[in-house]
């Protein structure tokens, strides 16, 4: 069974430019959530869908960033215009709708950099 | 609201040497506790985890036992070996759900022959 895929893996952009990170969540996971971590700071929380829904994006630090989890599958994470402490990377993770002990299970992160 | 502290890094060892990597957290009610690691290239896997107080987490040998008298979950493995090499994040979540994760900052360790 494929785990958590995140594409792509690196992207080095201008500051100013749109980028587009998607995740795909393991087959059947109705839990995703999205996670940063900045120039080796703690992990930080971004938001969460359950399904299509955002369920909590408390974490999401301004305007410039749109999460959208159409159908319910994959999630695309874009940032336009993308700023300079914005780079870091993003990690998306995904888990099943269970009510205890659930583990999430993470992708290998898209490290930006913004220049 | 919730907080994660964890010792800085890098730790370097040697093999075979006793790591202690340590983890205290501030939170409300009973959170459950967690070590996640990053192998170099690879994305974060649970380690262990703990959800209530004096449980330990154990797996591939390492070690953490949710202290809630000294709020927190140290990490510890009695003989590391070269592939433990890796960053090691502490974590909590309100439930024992997979819910929203707080995370430290990350502790890299690096053992040597």
């Amino acid at each position: 069974e494929a785990g958590v895929t995140q594409f792509p893996s690196h992207s080095v952009i201008e500051k100013g430019q749109t980028v587009t990170l998607r995740c795909d969540p393991i087959s059947g996971h109705d839990n995703l959530y999205w996670y940063r971590r900045v120039m080796g700071k703690e992990i930080k929380f971004l938001l969460h869908f359950v399904k299509e829904s955002k369920q909590d994006e408390s974490g999401m630090p301004n305007n410039r960033f749109l999460a959208e989890r159409t159908g319910g599958t994959y999630s695309t994470l874009k940032v336009q215009p993308a700023e300079l402490e914005d780079s870091g990377v993003y990690f998306c993770a995904s888990s099943p709708l269970q009510s205890r002990n659930t583990e999430a299970f993470f992708g290998q992160g898209t490290r930006l950099t913004v220049v | 609201g919730n907080s994660v502290t964890q010792m800085e890094g890098p730790v370097t060892l040697s093999e075979e040497a006793f790591l202690t990597i340590n983890c205290t957290y501030t939170a409300t009610g009973y959170p459950s506790l967690f070590w996640y690691v990053q192998y170099p290239g690879e994305g974060l896997q649970l380690l262990l985890k703990a959800t209530k107080a004096d449980d330990k987490g154990s797996n591939k040998g390492f070690e953490a036992t949710y202290r809630k008298e000294t709020t927190s979950f140290h990490l510890e493995k009695g003989s590391v070996q070269v592939s433990d090499s890796a960053v090691y994040f502490c974590a909590l979540s309100r439930s024992g759900t997979a819910s929203k994760l707080t995370f430290g900052t990350g502790t890299r360790l690096q053992v040597t022959l």
